[in-house]
């Protein structure tokens, strides 16, 4: 079992641009999340889904959207990236009645 | 929102010293996860414990849940233990969770 992949590792992009960031577990978890994590510091929650169909903001949703595409896979855009949006991106799943998160391996973001 | 404070910031060891890390938090929670950030970035889910004790090899993590603190303790450290180490939680009314900024620990041959 994968667990949770994310794609791309890295991804360079210019300030304006737009991209989608990928996420897939095969745990079979409903809950999934996206976090980012700027240097120095924990990670913020972006937006999350607790089941598929339904998606509810975090902390520090601005400048992103999300689809929740089906039981595997959630996706973060970016529509007009910024250089603020420059971070380490997290995607996350939870079990339903369990409570424990795991994470992916991360997406290096730089906007410039 | 639920507040999470980590001690210390830093902590810099010889291999084989022994150490604990301590994740208070400002109200009551039903998750609280120890986690290692590793030098590539890769987040490890070390222990999942809203309360107790539990172990795993050379280390151990305690929740006083009623006092709002965790400890983790790290026995023996070794030089693979550097890294981020970060302790984060949820609160009982939502699965969100809230990160603490982390301790930062080099141990050095």
């Amino acid at each position: 079992n994968a667990g949770v992949t994310q794609t791309p590792k890295f991804q360079v992009l210019k300030t304006g641009q737009s991209m989608t960031l990928q996420c897939a577990q095969d745990m079979n978890h409903n809950s999934m999340y996206w976090y980012r994590q700027d240097p120095g510091m924990g990670l913020r929650l972006i937006y999350y889904s607790a089941s598929e169909g339904t998606t509810d903001k975090g902390e520090v949703p601005n400048g992103y959207n999300v689809s929740r595409l089906n039981k595997r896979e959630f996706s973060l855009r970016l529509e007009s990236a910024a250089p603020s949006q420059t971070s380490v991106y997290f995607c996350a799943t939870r079990d339903r009645g369990e409570f424990e998160q795991y994470f992916g391996p991360g997406t290096r973001l730089t906007v410039t | 929102g639920i507040q999470v404070e980590q001690s210390p910031p830093d902590l810099i060891l010889q291999e084989g010293a022994n150490s604990t890390l301590r994740c208070n938090f400002s109200d009551s929670v039903n998750n609280l996860q120890w986690f290692h950030q590793n030098p590539w970035g890769q987040l490890i889910n070390l222990f999942y414990i809203p309360s107790g004790t539990k172990q795993n090899g050379r280390l151990s993590a305690t929740t006083v849940a009623t006092e709002r603190y965790s400890l983790l303790y790290i026995s023996s450290s070794q030089t693979t233990d550097s890294g981020v180490y970060f302790c984060a939680v949820s609160s009982y009314n939502t699965d969100k969770l809230i990160f603490g900024t982390g301790t930062r620990l080099q141990v050095f041959p």
